[in-house]
């Protein structure tokens, strides 16, 4: 059982090049979400997934774009690098219990520089 | 609109005593979910405790505790019996619509603690 795992761990980018940060859960974990943060900031949400094939906006989105085609993957993809997009991005999972309470699992992040 | 505050930069504490860390928040949702989580200097983020707004008890998870006081608006987190390796960045955090499948997450700016030996 790894968790949630992310790939890469360290990236440097030019202005306007794409990519795609991996997001994986084993958990069989319905809830998935990514955020970001900046230094000295808590995390903002940038899309978050409530489910194979469903996909939404949070706070962040410009920019970026995911897809969840199955339960385990949710990559997010940077589609024009820029520098404002330098920043720490964290993966997460989800599950909610029956009794609505709800546990949460981060990734390890990944550190993005954009030249 | 949601709001979260965190009114502590900094806190220090003693190993062995207690610490309550505040935070505060606004929504007009009668449904909505309170996290804390835990920064270490390593970067990593844990997860470290949830109240659903309909919940009757304070949610407790080990040395960790919510004090949540709906009225008030405020969920702060009580660390008992402070260990040296609690020194670290805190981080509340709302979600609305939690019960009716809500997502998005808004965060407070967070508090530094640090445990003195």
């Amino acid at each position: 059982n790894a968790g949630v795992t992310q790939t890469p761990k360290f990236q440097v980018l030019k202005t306007g090049q794409s990519m795609t940060l991996q997001c994986a859960q084993d958990m069989n974990h319905e809830y998935m979400s990514w955020y970001r943060q900046d230094p000295g900031m808590g995390l903002r949400l940038i899309h978050y997934s409530v489910g194979a094939g469903i996909t939404d906006q949070g706070e962040v989105p410009n920019g970026y774009n995911v897809s969840r085609s199955t339960t385990e993957d949710f990559p997010l993809r940077l589609l024009s690098a820029a520098p404002s997009q330098t920043s720490v991005y964290f993966c997460a999972s989800s599950k909610i219990w029956t009794t609505g309470q709800e546990t949460q699992y981060f990734g390890p992040g990944t550190r993005l520089l954009v030249l | 609109a949601q709001k979260i505050t965190q009114t502590q930069p900094g806190m220090f504490v003693q190993e062995k005593e207690a610490v309550t860390l505040d935070c505060t928040y606004d929504t007009s949702d009668p449904s909505y979910g309170l996290f804390w989580y835990k920064q270490p200097s390593s970067g990593e983020m844990i997860f470290l405790i949830y109240q659903g707004s309909y919940d009757q008890q304070n949610a407790t998870e080990g040395r960790y505790s919510l004090n949540f006081q709906k009225a008030r608006k405020s969920a702060n987190l009580v660390i008992s019996a402070s260990q040296l390796g609690d020194s670290a960045m805190y981080f509340c955090a709302m979600r609305e619509g939690a019960n009716t499948g809500g997502f998005k997450t808004i965060f407070g700016a967070g508090t530094r603690l640090f445990v003195k030996a």
